[in-house]
């Protein structure tokens, strides 16, 4: 049992660059989330995903995409990646209230 | 959504010793959450609290819905209780997605 897994844990990208993150829970959880992390700020939701083929934007969706491929997986992607998206990527799940938290990425972008 | 705000921003004890943060939070609230973020990044869900009294070793949280604030008290702290902590709440326009507090961050001393 897993929990909830991320990859990669480390990343750097160029200005313009694409990615994808992934993520992957084995708690059969119905809700995932993307947050981003950056100092002094707390966490941050980016997308949400409240069920298998639904998403919505969060507080702070500009720059980024998502896409919830089956109940388990839930990718985050970066098109055109730019400096203010250097950070640390958290992605959770939960059933209903509680959330568990993946390892993260740490992503810079130059 | 709830605003969080959590104090005191920095704890600095030495092992042994005890402590009480505290998260004021701005609305009624279904769900309410402690997580400690570990030296290495990791976040762990302590306590789902949205009212009442809960206890898991050294830790226990207490939340007193109807004056908005919950308490998270650590006693005869170790080492390997530093970090920072954070106090989240129902980002009501989100699912079952989190509004974050700022953190408390700990530091326990030999």
């Amino acid at each position: 049992n897993a929990g909830v897994t991320q990859t990669p844990k480390f990343q750097v990208l160029k200005t313009g660059q694409s990615m994808t993150l992934q993520c992957a829970q084995d708690m059969n959880h119905n809700s995932m989330y993307w947050y981003r992390q950056d100092p002094g700020m707390g966490l941050r939701l980016i997308y949400y995903s409240a069920s298998e083929g639904t998403t919505d934007k969060g507080e702070v969706p500009n720059g980024y995409n998502v896409s919830r491929l089956n109940k388990r997986e839930f990718s985050l992607r970066l098109e055109s990646a730019a400096p203010s998206q250097t950070s640390v990527y958290f992605c959770a799940s939960s059933g209903e209230y509680e959330q568990y938290f993946g390892p993260g990425t740490r992503l810079t972008v130059t | 959504g709830i605003q969080v705000e959590q104090s005191p921003p920095d704890l600095i004890l030495q092992e042994g010793a005890n402590s009480t943060l505290r998260c004021n939070f701005s609305d009624s609230v279904n769900n309410l959450q402690w997580f400690h973020q570990n030296p290495w990044g990791q976040l762990i869900n302590l306590f789902y609290i949205p009212s009442g009294t809960k206890q898991n070793g050294r830790l226990s949280a207490t939340t007193v819905a109807t004056e908005r604030y919950s308490l998270l008290y650590i006693s005869s702290s170790q080492t390997t209780d530093s970090g920072v902590y954070f106090c989240a709440g129902p980002n009501s326009n989100s699912g079952y997605a989190l509004n974050f507090g700022k953190g408390t961050s700990l530091l326990v001393t030999p």
